[in-house]
């Protein structure tokens, strides 16, 4: 079974810049969720999908971070402007159904430095 | 949901069983006990989730005593690829998979 794909794996950019990021589910999952893992933390829940619709999005700086999974599969979540607290591996994780404590499955994350 | 209180880092031997101790005096009645491990440059991947007393699978097990304020991962004979970042999490069964991470527990095992 394949695993969460993400790409790309590390990203540098400038500070005011655009930066999107994409993650391919495992199949079947219906559930989706974005992370943000800052260096030395725990991953914070970002977002969280069901199908193509957004189910939990109150930790999701919304001035700047966007995301959308307009077919129910695929995800990208995009920052715009960027600035130098971005830095952060950025985790892509799913789940078969939606529970509390179900098992997630997660993506080698997309590592972002924001100069 | 419940906060988790776990050490911040523990070091041990190749060979030996390694206990991580997990605080969460909150704990309410429908919430599951989950574990995480997270290598470097890798998402965290499950390790074993339960309830109550005690839960074992082929990698580690979990024990919870009977007031639940607590819960402790075991690791048998660890060895160096057991280096890691171990995370506790709490959460309600149904409430929409929500996981809560903390800093977690960073094990370092030596040879």
């Amino acid at each position: 079974e394949a695993g969460v794909a993400q790409s790309p794996r590390y990203k540098i950019i400038e500070k005011r810049q655009s930066v999107a990021f994409w993650c391919n589910p495992i199949s079947g999952h219906a559930t989706l969720y974005w992370y943000q893992q800052i260096l030395g933390q725990g991953p914070k829940l970002l977002i969280q999908f069901q199908n193509n619709g957004v189910v939990d999005d109150s930790q999701l700086p919304k001035d700047r971070f966007s995301a959308e999974r307009l077919k129910g599969v695929d995800s990208t979540l995009k920052i715009q402007p960027a600035k130098l607290e971005d830095s952060a591996v950025y985790l892509c994780a799913s789940s078969l159904v939606p529970r509390g404590g179900e098992t997630q499955y997660f993506g080698p994350g997309t590592r972002l430095l924001v100069l | 949901l419940a906060k988790t209180t776990q050490p911040i880092s523990m070091d041990s031997y190749e060979g030996q069983e390694v206990n991580i101790t997990c605080s969460h005096n909150n704990i309410a009645t429908n919430d599951y006990i989950t574990w995480y491990q997270q290598f470097p440059s890798q998402g965290p991947r499950f390790i074993i989730q339960g309830y109550k007393t005690k839960v074992t699978n082929e990698v580690a097990s979990l024990f919870i005593p009977a007031d639940r304020k607590s819960s402790t991962l075991s690791l048998p004979r660890v060895s160096l690829s057991d280096t890691a970042v171990y995370y506790c999490l709490v959460g309600e069964v149904n409430q929409g998979g929500k996981l809560i991470f903390g800093q977690g527990t960073e094990l370092s095992v030596k040879p």
